[in-house]
């Protein structure tokens, strides 16, 4: 089945600069990755997803690339603030099928 | 547009009882699909239901069921509790059947089990 591993675990960055999280999948059919944000005491919700057409998708301050044959996909948030501190997941998922979750990157954006 | 509803929002059972956590989800969506969230990890896909019918289940025991009704609210039971079933509960819904799709979260319900 499908594997997705997500680096780092904890990320600490300056405010202003930027971070990058960056994960795998082993299923060369997934097709849809969304990244989801999850602040302190709340759910999950998805901040950007790109499809397996696109290499690139952007949102503001916020962007996502997607290798294929690498298998590998990015999230990008440049000029970094204080309420982008949260947990960070990435996923994976193809079709019909249920979406893999990476573990996680706890996101710390220092003063 | 209400979100997606969980309760209870916390629930402490014993070891060995059963717990039922609920979940409503948007209205018109019809796959509901249930996390578990262990302290400080990830989320752990559970089961996944659309249209009534159980579409996916994770690596859990059979002592982890659900289900889904015809308003497609759904249902999580877990039997049997162990210490380690402690974590936050997590169910989402989406519009369209299958993982493509975004998936929009519940507040979760969090378990715990002496």
């Amino acid at each position: 089945g499908e594997n997705v591993e997500q680096h780092p675990s904890t990320l600490s960055v300056q405010e202003g600069d930027s971070a990058v999280i960056k994960c795998t999948y082993s299923d060369s059919a997934s097709n849809y990755f969304p990244w989801y944000k999850q602040e302190l005491g709340k759910r999950p919700q998805l901040i950007i997803d790109i499809r397996s057409n696109v290499g690139e998708k952007k949102d503001q301050r916020i962007a996502v690339t997607l290798n294929k044959t690498a298998k590998h996909f990015s999230l990008h948030i440049t000029e970094t603030q204080p309420e982008d501190s949260a947990v960070y997941f990435c996923a994976a998922s193809k079709g019909d099928d249920k979406i893999i979750f990476g573990k996680g990157t706890r996101l710390h954006i220092l003063p | 547009e209400a979100g997606v509803t969980q309760s209870p929002t916390h629930l402490i059972k014993t070891r060995g009882q059963q717990a039922t956590l609920r979940c409503s989800p948007i209205s018109g969506h019809t796959s509901v699909y249930w996390y578990q969230q262990a302290l400080g990890l990830g989320l752990q896909f559970l089961l996944w239901y659309d249209e009534g019918e159980e579409r996916n289940r994770g690596n859990f025991p059979p002592r982890f069921s659900g289900r889904q009704f015809p308003n497609y609210s759904s249902e999580l039971n877990v039997n049997a509790l162990e210490l380690e079933d402690s974590a936050l509960y997590l169910c989402a819904s989406s519009q369209e059947t299958g993982g493509t799709d975004t998936q929009y979260f519940g507040p979760g319900t969090r378990l715990t089990v002496l």
